[in-house]
């Protein structure tokens, strides 16, 4: 079955840096564009990174809202992707959730805080 | 970016009722492939999205057939011939023909 499992949330201050995790399994990870999308409390759901396979030279998306400042990365070796998330502001809290495309499988979401 | 127009924001219905839910693009959402990217997801109270349904009317395997997909272009409908208790959450569409991807506002399902 496929599986995504993201770690590394927590309580950041603003401007601080922090980096979470997606561990992918089940289905071929090398074969599959890896996305990041959030929801702040009470809010909808907002796209924020995608990145694309090999043979697409891993090519890299951001929403405008955080080009910049977020970086999304990708280890077919461990079946991970990440994100990186600097110069973190006080409207970047949200849930965020690791979906492969075309958004048919979700992980379970961990939480992010940025608040002084 | 495509703007995603969901109405109604909020359904409140007994258990056995149907419902429908609208969606609607900025933009048409055909593509060159000649296919329409316009999906369907729900979020139950505490959970993390799901699927349900894909290119406008295709279920995944899990969903019940009570849940339906129709539309073409610009306006699309997800209907539920008969809502359980299961069904309650939040529905949203979302489009993947134009990048960005982007969502609808969400349509809250709630027991009456």
């Amino acid at each position: 079955a496929v599986q995504l499992v993201e770690s590394g949330g927590g309580l950041v201050q603003p401007k601080e840096s922090l980096k979470i995790s997606c561990a992918a399994s089940g289905f071929t990870f090398s074969n599959a564009a890896m996305y990041w999308v959030r929801q702040a409390p009470g809010k909808g759901l907002e796209w924020v990174a995608r990145i694309r396979t090999k043979p697409n030279n891993y090519a890299t998306y951001y929403a405008d809202s955080v080009k910049g400042r977020f970086t999304i990365s990708r280890d077919d070796s461990k079946s991970m992707v990440y994100l990186q998330m600097d110069n973190l502001k006080t409207e970047d809290t949200a849930m965020y959730y690791c979906t492969r495309s075309p958004f048919d499988y979700w992980g379970q979401g961990v939480m992010v805080t940025v608040s002084s | 970016d495509v703007v995603m127009t969901q109405t109604p924001v909020s359904l409140s219905l007994a258990i056995g009722q149907p419902a429908s839910i609208s969606c609607k693009s900025s933009q048409s959402l055909l593509g060159t492939s000649g296919k329409t990217f316009l999906n369907w997801i729900l979020q139950r109270p505490g959970q993390s999205p799901k699927r349900l349904i894909y290119q406008v009317s295709k279920l995944y395997s899990e969903v019940p057939d009570r849940f339906s997909g129709s539309g073409s272009e610009t306006e699309f409908t997800l209907k539920i011939s008969r809502v359980e208790a299961e069904d309650l959450g939040v529905y949203y569409c979302w489009q993947g023909t134009h990048f960005p991807y982007t969502f609808g506002a969400g349509t809250k399902l709630e027991l009456k």
